[in-house]
């Protein structure tokens, strides 16, 4: 069965600097989808950024960046230029064929110094 | 367009009465997901429905919860004779197709279920 590891429970950045949050993943497929989501204490599940598996180059959405390490099954989240805004649980998740749900992590807190 | 709505937003139920939390999807999405969080954990896959069929209910528990996505209306997950345990955010996505990359799955803002 495929699992989602967020090693980190909470991290801590100053505004306007760069954090990593960290993700493995266990799976024996080789074609599957990988998700960040944020959620804010509203509680509401935004999507940050995706990945596809089979595409080497790591996708970038403004701030938000991955290292997606397909070998090593692994999937972090990198934030510049941290913003008051961007605290928050961050949940990475993993799509595969063979199942039809997305499979969470625990999620990371993260908190951002002023 | 509006997105994915839950309501109610906060439920309150005396350990053996019913709950009924309601989910209309974004319009044009007829793929229903529904996922339960528990506290400090992640969110954990319940049961997949398409209009009127359920694809997948591999994470519902076998007794007591059941859901719905009627031809007409908002899909409901119902849970008879709540418990204690059943405390949790319980949250509803939606997507056109069956979730992908292209087809990522939108969410609601969640019930919390308060069991006392």
């Amino acid at each position: 069965a495929q699992t989602v590891t967020q090693s980190q429970p909470e991290m801590s950045v100053q505004e306007a600097e760069t954090v990593t949050l960290s993700c493995t993943y266990d799976t024996s497929e080789s074609d599957y989808y990988l998700f960040w989501y944020k959620q804010p204490p509203s509680r509401q599940m935004i999507l940050v950024i995706r990945q596809e598996a089979y595409k080497q180059q790591n996708a970038t959405e403004n701030r938000f960046s991955v290292n997606f390490q397909k070998a090593a099954k692994s999937f972090s989240l990198k934030i510049s230029d941290s913003q008051l805004g961007d605290a928050a649980m961050y949940f990475c998740a993993y799509w595969g064929g063979s199942q039809g749900n997305l499979i969470f992590g625990k999620g990371t807190k993260l908190s951002v110094k002023p | 367009n509006a997105g994915v709505m839950q309501n109610p937003r906060h439920l309150v139920r005396r350990r053996g009465q019913e709950a009924r939390l309601r989910c209309s999807p974004m319009k044009g999405h007829s793929h229903v997901y529904w996922y339960r969080q528990l506290p400090e954990e992640g969110l954990k896959f319940m049961v997949y429905l398409q209009k009127e069929n359920i694809i997948d209910e591999s994470g519902m528990p076998k007794e007591r919860f059941s859901a719905e996505f009627p031809k007409e209306g908002p899909s409901i997950l119902r849970i008879q004779q709540v418990v204690r345990g059943d405390s949790a955010a319980y949250f509803c996505a939606s997507s056109p197709g069956q979730g992908t990359y292209n087809s990522p799955l939108h969410f609601g803002n969640g019930t919390r279920l308060t069991v006392t």
